[in-house]
């Protein structure tokens, strides 16, 4: 079946250091993409839309220069926590959805990737 | 603005015991609803999805969820729960015109005893 891929799973960075995490879908193109940002114990709470192409959507509330979204083709979204500080550790997880209309299309998640800033 | 409430943040049942997980949605018409799974410090598995048609769903794990407009609920239910199925569960809805932005229950933690 259809397999999204987060990369790296884990990842400790210090502060005011940026780092990326890479969403990829595997074996179908992913026109839109989705990020969310989990803390523990909590839900998940959607950060952003990514469009292939095209500028990522954000939620309110969340800051557009600090969450840098990267959708340049139809299997690679990226996320990139720029001058990552400690309040921005968390669990990040992605999602994809396939072309050809919602109704037949599942969405499938990546693995998730933990971030740990120190 | 869409809303989903999981009432029950933890649920501990016996193993064999039935099992039911309360899911209701704010949402002028008819979403999209689902139930997902995560293991501690993993991913989510999708168990069942409802778009339309036959409001009772059938999912993976033996699974199955009611879709009940009046009641604007979609809750899960297991008839003899295992040990493994010990986890966190997320009720999620899509609104139908936003393709695939899923906005999430606060989850149900599920315990098991033996």
């Amino acid at each position: 079946g259809a397999v999204v891929s987060q990369h790296p799973s884990w990842v400790i960075c210090k502060s005011g250091t940026s780092v990326k995490i890479e969403c990829r879908s595997l074996d179908f193109q992913a026109t839109t993409m989705f990020w969310y940002r989990q803390f523990p114990k909590q839900s998940l709470m959607l950060m952003a839309t990514s469009n292939e192409g095209s500028k990522a959507t954000y939620e309110q509330g969340v800051e557009k220069d600090k969450f840098l979204i990267n959708h340049a083709s139809l299997t690679l979204s990226t996320l990139t926590v720029t001058s990552a500080h400690p309040e921005d550790s968390s669990f990040y997880i992605c999602s994809a959805k396939g072309g050809g209309g919602y109704s037949g299309n599942t969405i499938y998640f990546g693995e998730g990737s933990w971030l740990t800033v120190v | 603005a869409q809303s989903v409430t999981q009432p029950d943040i933890h649920i501990t049942v016996s193993e064999g015991a039935s099992l039911e997980l309360r899911c209701n949605y704010s949402y002028g018409a008819t979403p999209y609803l689902f139930w997902y799974v995560q293991s501690p410090g993993q991913g989510l598995q999708l168990l069942l999805k409802y778009f339309s048609g036959d409001t009772l769903v059938q999912g993976i794990k033996g699974f199955e969820a009611e879709f009940k407009r009046s009641q604007s609920s979609f809750n899960l239910r297991k008839p003899s729960v295992h040990w493994s199925d010990a986890a966190e569960y997320f009720c999620a809805v899509s609104p139908g015109n936003q393709g695939g932005k899923l906005i999430f229950g606060q989850g149900t933690e599920l315990s098991v005893k033996p």
